[in-house]
């Protein structure tokens, strides 16, 4: 069964402490991956895909096949950073699956 | 373009009252999705169409919920009728031929 995996439900970290998220998941194929964010009470926005391989917001992602993860990354978080992120699959074609989501809270 | 247009974006209604939230799409996608999204069971896909077509509906929890995609940029997802427990936020996407969803402002549906 495709299945993606967000194991944390809350993330809380201090202003300027690395971050990473943990996305795993079970697909069959080749999928393309997704981090979206969610902002208090705003619509869901793309934050980055792993074939763009850019750096959003200083949000790194890495696709690793080997583990099938797709871990959201950044050295230095900001208090801006305080969402709701969700990791999602994609096969071509297909749906899109999100993840729970993982809230993160960097405080002060 | 304005993105992905959604109305109402707040409903309050009362119990067994039907609802009607509307979607339209970014001008050149062909996909569109409805999702649902609550505290307890997170962000669920409702249903999908390809070309206006709906090619999975799985998601959609009963009878009383319906979508149509009367045309290549519009969509409707209608409750009749509606229950305490469709209290939620949802949300339409439609998404691009590169793979990327594009998520609407939300409907915040209270049903009292």
């Amino acid at each position: 069964a495709q299945r993606v995996t967000q194991p944390e439900k809350l993330l809380s970290v201090f202003k300027g402490a690395p971050v990473e998220l943990k996305c795993n998941y079970s697909y069959s194929g080749s999928p393309e991956l997704f981090w979206y964010v969610q902002y208090s009470r705003q619509r869901l926005q793309l934050l980055l895909r792993h074939i763009s391989r850019e750096s959003i917001k200083g949000f790194t992602a890495d696709l690793n096949k080997g583990e099938t993860s797709f871990h959201l990354k950044k050295p230095f978080a900001q208090e801006e950073d305080s969402a709701m992120y969700y990791c999602a699959p994609y096969n071509q074609g297909g749906k899109l699956i999100f993840g729970q989501g993982t809230e993160l809270s960097v405080k002060p | 373009d304005a993105g992905v247009i959604q109305s109402p974006r707040h409903e309050v209604t009362e119990m067994g009252q039907e609802v009607t939230l509307r979607c339209k799409l970014i001008s050149g996608h062909n996909s569109l999705f409805w999702y649902r999204q609550t505290m307890m069971r997170g962000l669920e896909l409702l249903i999908y169409f390809n070309n206006n077509v709906p090619i999975d509906d799985s998601g959609m929890p009963e009878d009383r919920f319906s979508a149509k995609m009367p045309n290549a940029s519009f969509s409707t997802l209608k409750i009749q009728p509606s229950e305490p427990r469709d209290s939620a936020v949802y949300f339409c996407a439609s998404r691009s031929s590169s793979g990327t969803q594009y998520f609407g402002p939300g409907t915040r549906l209270t049903v009292l």
